[in-house]
């Protein structure tokens, strides 16, 4: 089973929506993380938790909100769906702030806005 | 604010070659850097981490190097095979954040 999962893993929805994308781990980790990848652009950093009760806003985070309901679980939402919100979401965790840790990453949610 | 480039953005060679993907980041202040390999549409597969510390992690036909204090890291893959076709995405962390990422290079290899 993998360790970092995300639902739904692809999603059509209209302009104007409100959307959740959930991402669930087992690793057992107190960071989670929520990116956003666009064509030719890599990967841009939207929220970031580095335990339940810490939010923190990444260099994307208008038009978003995150909710941190336990350590296994994050969850990215987009309040009113908007066509340039499409894109690749990526959920990651991470074990703490040493330099020996690496961030895992889940398969991914293909969202489009029409 | 940290900003990361690859270059090139895109790489063509035939089977068999050595080549070297580059990373440069503008901040040296660094926890670790690391280099992910993405397939098309797929998620993110860690390749190499390489703590501040560190000069160099190899594995198998990858060897990735550091230098911090220029703001640079290297990608070496020996004896490329087609199988190496794939987003090579060089990331890098600092104190209390999450990784920050290039925007890639797309390696293709032919047979």
């Amino acid at each position: 089973d993998a360790d970092v999962t995300q639902t739904p893993r692809n999603r059509i929805t209209k302009t104007g929506k409100r959307i959740m994308l959930e991402c669930s781990q087992t690793k057992g980790h107190d960071r989670m993380y929520w990116y956003r990848q666009d064509p030719g652009l890599g990967l841009r950093l939207i929220y970031y938790s580095f335990d339940v009760k810490d939010i923190n806003k990444g260099e994307i985070s208008d038009g978003y909100s995150v909710s941190r309901q336990a350590q296994a679980k994050f969850s990215l939402s987009l309040e009113s769906a908007i066509p340039n919100q499409t894109a690749l979401y990526f959920c990651a965790t991470s074990e703490g702030g040493r330099a020996a840790d690496t961030q895992y990453f889940g398969p991914g949610t293909r969202l489009t806005v029409l | 604010k940290q900003e990361v480039t690859q270059i090139p953005a895109a790489l063509s060679v035939p089977e068999g070659e050595n080549l070297v993907l580059n990373c440069s980041f503008t901040d040296s202040a660094i926890y670790n850097l690391q280099w992910f390999r993405q397939d098309p549409g797929k998620g993110l597969t860690s390749l190499l981490l390489i703590q501040s510390s560190q000069r160099e992690q190899t594995s198998g036909r990858l060897n990735a190097s550091l230098d911090k204090s220029s703001g640079r890291s290297t990608l070496y893959i020996a004896a490329s095979q087609p199988g190496d076709s794939a987003t090579y995405l060089c990331a890098v962390r600092q104190a209390g954040t999450a990784l920050i990422f290039g925007k890639g290079t797309t390696l293709s290899v032919s047979s």
